[in-house]
């Protein structure tokens, strides 16, 4: 089955404390993409990937790193959180460069909430 | 100014009624029109996408598109309870990098 993956769905955590989210998908997609989801601020996109080690800012990429060194996997690395970051994170990709004809295909998402 | 707006509703409608969801953007370079579908607790799946102006109909859902305006719209005909979810519009510039998101319209369709 075609499918995005999260880990871990949920996770509540305290200010400073390195995470680490994983994306792994199983569709041989070259795109793929950080979005945060906050009420009232919808959709923002924080990093994305364009291929292997290839990657660069969204809108929102301030205390977000990423990496891609497999083509499956994007993790999404917060190094210190503060309690700001506190969201909903969709992990995204697409066959190529996010043109509109490819479909988007979104994880299930991580509730991530810093105290 | 907000790239695209969309009013968050909720929006409240009896089953079999017409929808019309709707989204405004502000920036002429963006070609490309979505609307994505997020139940709760679940990702956003694409329901449609058009290019430029005009219409798409996929069963009961029409996409339409003014760019004179920079408006768009989704129709959706015969809802039914299961469309209840957030509706999102996105929109797409030219060069495939940038997609922007509005901040989602939730649909309830009562039985």
């Amino acid at each position: 089955e075609a499918q995005v993956t999260q880990n871990p769905r949920y996770l509540i955590t305290v200010t400073g404390k390195k995470l680490t989210v994983t994306c792994s998908q199983n569709m041989n997609h070259e795109y793929m993409s950080w979005y945060r989801q906050d009420p009232g601020l919808g959709l923002r996109q924080i990093y994305y990937s364009m291929n292997v080690e290839v990657t660069d800012k969204g809108d929102v990429p301030e205390g977000y790193k990423v990496s891609r060194k497999e083509k499956r996997n994007f993790p999404l690395i917060l190094e210190s959180p503060s309690p700001n970051q506190t969201s909903l994170y969709f992990c995204a990709s697409s066959k190529t460069s996010g043109g509109y004809t490819d479909t988007q295909y979104f994880g299930p998402g991580t509730r991530l909430t810093v105290l | 100014q907000k790239e695209v707006e969309q009013d968050p509703g909720p929006l409240s409608v009896p089953e079999g009624a017409i929808v019309s969801l709707n989204c405004t953007y502000s920036n002429s370079a963006f070609q490309y029109f979505m609307w994505y579908r997020q139940y709760s607790r679940k990702g956003p799946e694409l329901l449609m996408y058009t290019y430029s102006s005009g219409n798409k109909e996929d069963g009961r859902f029409t996409a339409q598109v003014d760019k004179s305006s920079k408006y768009i719209s989704l129709f959706i005909r015969d809802s039914q309870p299961s469309d209840s979810a957030t509706y999102l519009c996105a929109v797409m510039n030219t060069g495939f990098q940038k997609l922007v998101f509005g901040t989602g319209t939730r649909l309830l369709v009562s039985p």
